[in-house]
């Protein structure tokens, strides 16, 4: 069945550890994207791909990074992870050319760094 | 500059009753309009889109939405609410013209659906 997953669902983890969230998608979809939302709030591209070895930056800084390096593959990976780090991270992807195409999104990783 | 605006933070409906929950937007051009719902500790689900012809769009569930240009706004609307439907609602808007991927998200709208 295409979907799209990300792994670890939930994540608690201490000041200064490494830390990447696993995001795959079987749908064969060019374009991939990672969103962080506050619990009930809006949501904010950090990161986006439009496909292998493509990466940008989204509208809200963040300091994590991001490899695209197969197709159905997006980990997004934070070198040093601090509290304000706190959040829930959505990663989506979407068909090329993608403009008119929805997102479809997988259920999120919830990150709490103590 | 793209952006969206659900002006209510939380709706409170009867079940049977209709449903709105209103989205207003503003973006260069041509807008494509999309609707998702996101249930408690899940990711979002896309409900409908709007990118091109009739102003009525109808989705899943028996959703529906309407685009008004001249109103810029895309309200999503349901005949008879159920307790399920209770979740939060976002709006969110694309210029055609644009070059980014980037998809506006609003700020959301909590429906919470009354028994």
């Amino acid at each position: 069945e295409a979907d799209i997953y990300q792994t670890p669902r939930y994540l608690v983890i201490g000041t200064g550890k490494k830390i990447t969230l696993e995001c795959s998608q079987t749908m064969g979809h060019d374009k991939m994207y990672w969103y962080q939302q506050d619990p009930g709030m809006e949501l904010h591209l950090i990161h986006y791909s439009y496909g292998v070895n493509s990466t940008e930056k989204g509208d809200l800084s963040s300091e994590s990074t991001v490899s695209r390096i197969r197709t159905e593959h997006f980990p997004l990976t934070l070198e040093s992870a601090r509290p304000s780090h706190t959040s829930q991270y959505l990663c989506a992807s979407s068909e090329s050319p993608g403009l008119r195409n929805e997102q479809f999104f997988g259920p999120g990783t919830r990150l709490t760094v103590l | 500059a793209q952006s969206v605006a659900q002006p209510e933070d939380q709706v409170n409906v009867a079940e049977g009753n209709p449903l709105t929950v209103k989205c207003t937007y503003s973006v260069s051009g041509n807008p494509y309009l999309f609707w998702y719902v996101q249930y408690p500790n899940r990711g979002l689900q896309f409900l409908l889109k709007y990118i091109t012809g009739d102003n009525l769009v109808k989705g899943s569930y028996g959703f529906e939405a309407e685009f008004n240009k001249s109103q810029t706004s895309f309200h999503l609307k349901k005949p008879s609410a159920l307790v399920s439907d209770s979740a939060l609602y976002f709006c969110a808007v694309r210029g055609a013209q644009t070059g980014a991927n980037n998809l506006f998200f609003g700020t959301g709208t909590r429906l919470t659906v009354i028994p």
